[in-house]
């Protein structure tokens, strides 16, 4: 398996641009998570998904985020507008429920 | 409420030195612990999860659960152990496989 699949690797936009980002789990995996990673803050839970079901989307800043899975096999993460303080890397993780969670090389983002 | 704690930023040690990791974590049931290692600019890895009980790469950690600690240990550091290390805790509860990080120490391993 190729592991956890994220694109795009690095992303460069202005103040007020639609961010998508986007990850395909390892096959067979039934957990997703989006996690942000600063220099401020360390590993941030953003969002997790059971089954494709959104369990607990507490960690999600505000309304400009969003995230979706429409199937087992894709999940994106949505910015709009994208804010300067919304720089950090974004990473992607699965797993299937009670063993060890993958994680995925990251998107780094920068708005400037 | 649930909370992993790295008290240390940044542990730096010289080659062959003995390290230990330290992290404490705040859980009301019975959690499973990890550690995750990430290489500059590299994705996070798992390293050791406590319900295994193996020894990656020399490290070893104990789950002390009178003192609510999963502290990473190493008797002898190598340069290529210069990294970022994650203490993470899931709860067991629910069936949900959520982790919480804590901040993460940096280990730098000089010659």
């Amino acid at each position: 398996d190729a592991g956890v699949i994220q694109s795009p690797r690095h992303e460069v936009t202005e103040m007020g641009q639609e961010v998508t980002l986007r990850c395909k789990p390892i096959s067979g995996h039934n957990s997703l998570f989006w996690y942000r990673q600063t220099m401020m803050r360390g590993l941030e839970l953003l969002i997790y998904f059971n089954n494709n079901v959104p369990i607990d989307d507490s960690g999600m800043p505000e309304d400009r985020f969003s995230a979706k899975m429409p199937n087992a096999s894709f999940s994106t993460l949505k910015i709009q507008p994208s804010e300067p303080r919304d720089s950090a890397v974004y990473f992607c993780a699965s797993g299937q429920i009670g063993n060890t969670i993958y994680f995925g090389e990251g998107s780094w983002l920068t708005v400037v | 409420a649930q909370r992993v704690t790295q008290p240390e930023k940044l542990l730096s040690v010289f080659k062959g030195a003995p390290v230990e990791l330290k992290c404490n974590y705040s859980y009301s049931g019975s959690p499973e612990l990890f550690w995750y290692v990430q290489y500059s600019r590299q994705r996070l890895q798992l390293l050791l999860r406590h319900i295994s009980r193996e020894s990656i790469k020399g490290f070893t950690a104990d789950l002390n659960k009178g003192e609510t600690s999963f502290h990473l240990k190493k008797p002898f550091a190598q340069e290529e152990d210069s990294a970022m290390y994650y203490c993470a805790l899931s709860p067991l509860s629910g069936g949900y496989n959520k982790l919480i990080f804590g901040a993460g120490t940096r280990l730098a391993v000089h010659p």
